[in-house]
């Protein structure tokens, strides 16, 4: 199917890690993304990871991607109040060219 | 937000007018794109564009029609707008198709 899946929601304690599960469709999606949304704003680029790759960081983030089993993974260490958003992945699978979203996962973090 | 500029950010309107919102940017990007954000369905593909005058169709384009006669505007009409179409509107910008999108901070439309 087209489905990206995440879970809805996520929380965690200020300072803990966080952990952000996606399931995408198409393992020979060139590229993967993730994207945070602030409450009252549009969506912010926060990385992205290509196909060939299994792992990047990025200062507090880490994205693994498992090809064999479609999961992509978005860990944030040290996490923040700032952090609070709803964290969307993507997907352009080859064979429709479409930008494909998840329905976002709500991270909570607690004081 | 990239050089992206929605308006407006808000409106309220009455079933049966027509509404038209805009989109701005300042990058020079190639390709526009407007999505809608509903409780439950995520993100929706409406319309997007590969050029001035050239836009295509997304996955929910019924009821909504679009232009782009300047590389940095991109226009989004209802010509009649219904209550189902009350949601939040994005502009997004790209210099690759579908690639590292960067969005704009969206419209409430509400259509009562």
């Amino acid at each position: 199917g087209e489905d990206v899946e995440q879970s809805l929601f996520l929380s965690v304690r200020e300072g803990d890690s966080s952990v952000i599960n996606c399931t995408y469709t198409d393992s020979s999606s060139t590229y993967l993304y993730w994207y945070k949304q602030e409450p009252g704003a549009g969506l912010q680029l926060l990385t992205y990871i290509f196909s060939n790759m299994d792992m990047k960081q990025d200062q507090r983030l880490t994205v693994l991607l498992n090809k064999k089993d479609k999961h992509l993974s978005l860990r944030i260490a040290d996490t923040q109040t700032g952090d609070s958003a709803i964290y969307f992945c993507a997907e352009i699978p080859s064979n429709t060219g479409k930008l494909i979203f998840g329905q976002g996962t709500t991270l909570q973090v607690k004081p | 937000d990239a050089g992206i500029t929605q308006s407006p950010r808000h409106k309220v309107t009455e079933t049966g007018t027509p509404v038209t919102l805009r989109c701005h940017q300042t990058e020079n990007h190639r390709y526009m794109y407007w999505y809608r954000q509903d409780p439950g369905h995520g993100l929706r593909l409406i319309h997007y564009s590969y050029g001035v005058k050239d836009t295509d169709k997304g996955e929910v384009s019924d009821g909504y029609s679009v232009s782009r006669s300047k590389t940095e505007d991109f226009l989004l009409t209802l010509e009649s707008a219904t209550s189902s179409q009350t949601s939040v509107y994005f502009c997004a910008i790209s210099g690759d198709f579908n690639e590292k999108l960067f969005f704009g901070s969206g419209t409430q439309l509400s259509v009562l």
